[in-house]
Formats: structure tokens, C-alpha cells, sequence
């Protein structure tokens, strides 16, 4: 079954510490992957995407993220966090077919030690 | 210059009403999408059109019904509301070719 698994709930580093997100996910063959952040109240916003190519992806914000086919992740990474990151994260995946359906892991809370 | 707008932003109701949530996006998208963001902040899709078709309809109770009068608006209708439709509605939109969504701001929506 496809599925998308984020096993870190909350993290919760200080500001100007590095932080990095994982994503793990079972799929038949390599999906498109996506990271999204929600800030509270408000809607997804589109951090960074990987289809193909270059296994390390640079996103907005400073974000950047790692495909590994073989450990089957996509981890997210900021080597200097900043108060304003504190948000959920979520992690997406979505097949290479017309249906482009996403299938989200179950979110990252990201907190912010000032 | 709002992308994806969604109405309205809070919807409180009561159990067994009827009541819509509207969206609209201005990218020229061809394709739009509704997801269901529970309590426990897990995002699942509902429906997908392209082009005023419906090409994804997940299980979904048929209390829930989409509709698209154009490929810039798709309108999610639910009937006989229950608690458990208590949750945050986003829509999302796609342009043709491209494979990342653009969402909404959402509806949240409580069943009382």
C-alpha cells in the first residue's frame, strides 16, 4: 500500500540550530515528493519538490531536502532555523501518472526555542 | 491577487444541516482538488475535477457532493452534516502539466 510516514510528531530545536525532518515512504515505483508547511491558521504552502535528477533539492525559505531510493526518503533540512519556521510540515508524495494524487504523511510540528 | 480563495473561512453548524463551501482559483488551472484535514492534522484527498470531470472520488460518503460549474470553481455540498465532518476543508488547484498543488486557505468546519 502506498503510504508516507513521518515519524517525528514534534521537534523542537533552538533558533540558529540546524534541523532536519523525515519522511519515509512505501510506494511501487518513485513518486514524485514534496514537502509542504502549514503555519497556523493558514493554508499548504509548497516548500520544495523532487521529480527527477539532482537527488538534492533546494526549496524557499533556506529549505532543502535529500531523495534516497534506496533508504526510501526524503528528508528536509534547514542548517540555521529561524523563530518564523515553527509550523507543521508535512510530507507528500504522488504518483507519475495524470491522477497526480497526493498521498501526506501525518505532519511535523516544529517548535522554536527562542 | 489571491491564487486559491476558499468560502467561507469558518463555517459553524449544526447537525443534519446542509451547507456548502465554495472555491475559486485564478492560476487558469485546469485541475482542482478537495482534501479533509482531520483533528490530528491528517490530510486526505476527497475529490479531484479536470475540467469540470470528476477524476477522483475517493471513499467518500455520498453525502458529500462536488460540483465544478466551470474549471475555475469547484464547490463541495454536504448534507445531513454530522459530527464527524467536523474538520478543516482545503481545496487545492494543479495547472496542466505541473505536478504540484496549490492550496487554499481552508474551511473550517464544526458540526455542533
Amino acid at each position: 500500500a502506498q503510504s508516507v510516514t513521518q515519524p517525528d510528531i514534534h521537534i523542537t530545536v533552538s533558533e540558529g540550530a540546524s534541523l532536519e525532518l523525515r519522511c519515509n515512504y512505501s510506494y511501487g515505483a518513485t513518486p514524485y515528493l514534496f514537502w509542504y508547511v502549514q503555519s497556523p491558521g493558514q493554508g499548504l504552502q509548497l516548500l520544495l519538490k523532487y521529480f527527477s535528477g539532482d537527488t538534492l533539492v533546494q526549496g524557499i525559505k533556506g529549505f532543502e531536502a535529500e531523495f534516497k531510493r534506496s533508504q526510501s526518503s526524503f528528508n528536509l533540512r534547514k542548517p540555521s532555523v529561524h523563530w518564523s519556521d515553527a509550523a507543521e510540515y508535512f510530507c507528500a508524495v504522488g504518483p507519475m501518472d495524470s491522477s497526480y494524487k497526493l498521498i501526506f504523511g501525518s505532519g511535523t510540528r516544529l517548535l522554536v526555542r527562542p | 491577487d489571491t491564487a486559491v480563495s476558499q468560502t467561507p473561512k469558518y463555517l459553524v453548524t449544526q447537525m443534519g444541516n446542509d451547507k456548502s463551501i465554495k472555491c475559486e482559483q485564478n492560476l487558469g488551472h485546469d485541475t482542482m482538488y478537495w482534501y479533509k484535514q482531520d483533528s490530528k492534522k491528517f490530510l486526505k484527498i476527497m475529490f479531484s475535477y479536470n475540467n469540470k470531470e470528476l477524476i477522483i472520488n475517493e471513499t467518500v460518503p455520498n453525502r458529500f457532493s462536488p460540483k465544478s460549474p466551470d474549471k475555475a470553481h469547484l464547490n463541495l455540498h454536504i448534507n445531513s452534516l454530522e459530527l464527524g465532518d467536523s474538520a478543516v476543508y482545503f481545496c487545492a488547484s494543479r495547472g496542466q502539466g505541473y505536478n504540484e498543488q496549490f492550496f487554499g486557505p481552508g474551511t473550517r468546519l464544526t458540526v455542533l
